[in-house]
């Protein structure tokens, strides 16, 4: 079964700390993965995806497919980083799963 | 327009009534999708549409829950009977292909409290 797993509901950090946002995932096949970012009043968008290989706003992802994990780092966190974030997974038959996400907050 | 428009943003309905929710979503993408969320929850996938068809509905949770889009660009949620279990908000996102590798741009979503 496809699943997407984020272990932390909430993540706390001070600003200029380092952040990593922890997923993982189960699925049989190659998967493609997704960081989906949603700032407050604001709609869920894509923050970075695997197959881009880039760094979006200071954040990387790598994917490990032995731990079948795809978390999102940044070395040093900033205030603007608060939002809430979803790791996703998208399969073969073009759907996409979503984790239950986390909220990542910066304090000053 | 610019991105995908949800309408309307907020809909209070009684239990028991019928619902419609809009989704328009950007103008050239062939792929639509509908997921529902609810409190403290990720986006649940409902279904997919690849043009006009139904890809994928493996998501919709009963027959209470039907999708359409007629000519391939708007499409309509529908929920029947509605519970105070469909509570939650509705999001639309469309994609200019479809398919695992392409980027999904998501609507501001549709409240629904059913009350």
């Amino acid at each position: 079964a496809q699943r997407v797993t984020q272990p932390e509901k909430l993540l706390s950090v001070f600003k200029g700390a380092p952040v990593e946002l922890k997923c993982n995932y189960s699925y049989s096949g190659s998967p493609e993965l997704f960081w989906y970012v949603q700032y407050s009043r604001q709609r869920l968008q894509l923050l970075l995806r695997h197959i881009s290989r880039e760094s979006i706003k200071g954040f990387t992802a790598d994917l490990n497919k032995g731990e079948t994990s795809f978390h999102l780092k940044k070395p040093f966190a900033q205030e603007e980083d608060s939002a809430m974030y979803y790791c996703a997974l998208g399969s073969s038959a073009s759907k996409i799963i979503f984790g239950s996400g986390t909220r990542l907050s910066i304090r000053p | 327009g610019a991105g995908v428009s949800q309408t309307p943003s907020n809909k209070v309905t009684e239990k028991g009534k019928y619902v419609e929710l809009r989704c328009d979503p950007i103008s050239g993408h062939t792929a639509l999708y509908w997921y529902r969320q609810s409190l403290g929850q990720g986006p649940e996938f409902l279904i997919y549409f690849q043009g006009t068809g139904a890809a994928d509905d493996s998501g919709l949770p009963n027959d209470r829950f039907f999708a359409v889009r007629p000519e391939g660009s708007v499409s309509t949620l529908k929920i029947q009977r509605t519970e105070r279990g469909d509570s939650a908000v509705y999001l639309c996102a469309s994609s200019s292909t479809g398919g695992a590798y392409t980027e999904a741009f998501f609507g501001q979503g549709t409240r629904l409290t059913v009350v």
